[in-house]
């Protein structure tokens, strides 16, 4: 079962890049990486999902060395609205195999002006 | 995408009693799920519910105490029964849309307090 890791919060200033990392030393062949957002008295909401190298879409971009042991969610030029937590889930939905969703312990992202 | 609903949105119980929480989707998914979060806490996976057979429960879970019904590829139900003060946090469902990745989409959540 893998089990991630990350810093439980961070500060930031408006306009610049964070970057978030999650370990995950024991990720699976078949497990994806993916990101969410949740801001507070809502459900996550999904951001951006890799397996390996680098994906990137209108919101962010997301990092994974070849080991694929940690990734790193990059969110370029962060506003106040950016202030929420941020999880890392490593594995994969399967259908009738259990499931193996491991969702990290989230960060707290807080920008400031 | 899909757009989910959960009812209630919140609700006080008193221990002892069971709640129903239901969970729609305006379009037929593959896979639903149920987890739970504790205030400042991470989400952490109840079960999979499969449609037309038995849920799927993670380690620390068990029918008796969340039944799970899935009766089309639109709509489930969890039940929290028998509760206690510990029962109470926040119930979300999730989905996976048909013909997506592997990503997923998440309920409003129904906050429940058990008194």
């Amino acid at each position: 079962l893998a089990k991630t890791t990350q810093p439980i919060s961070m500060d930031s200033y408006e306009g610049q890049e964070v970057n978030i990392t999650c370990s995950h030393n024991n990720i699976a062949t078949n497990d994806y990486i993916t990101w969410y957002q949740q801001f507070p008295s809502q459900g996550p909401r999904f951001i951006i999902q890799g397996y390996k190298t680098k994906v990137t879409n209108e919101v962010a971009s997301l990092f994974i060395p070849a080991d694929r042991k940690s990734s790193t969610l990059s969110l370029p030029r962060v506003s106040l609205s950016d202030t929420a937590v941020y999880y890392c889930l490593v594995g994969a939905p399967r259908n009738n195999a259990g499931n193996m969703l491991t969702f990290g312990g989230g960060t707290r992202l807080m920008v400031k002006p | 995408s899909a757009v989910i609903s959960q009812k209630p949105s919140r609700d006080i119980c008193q221990r002892g009693t069971s709640l129903t929480i239901q969970c729609q989707v305006d379009s037929q998914v593959t896979m639903m799920f149920w987890y739970r979060q504790q205030p400042g806490q991470s989400l952490t996976l109840i079960a999979t519910a499969n449609q037309g057979s038995e849920a799927t429960y993670e380690s620390g879970f068990v029918i008796d105490k969340f039944p799970i019904s899935r009766p089309n590829l639109t709509f489930s139900t969890l039940t929290v029964s028998n509760m206690s003060p510990e029962d109470s946090s926040i119930y979300l469902c999730s989905v996976v849309p048909a013909g997506g990745g592997y990503e997923q989409y998440f309920g409003p959540g129904t906050r429940l307090t058990v008194t």
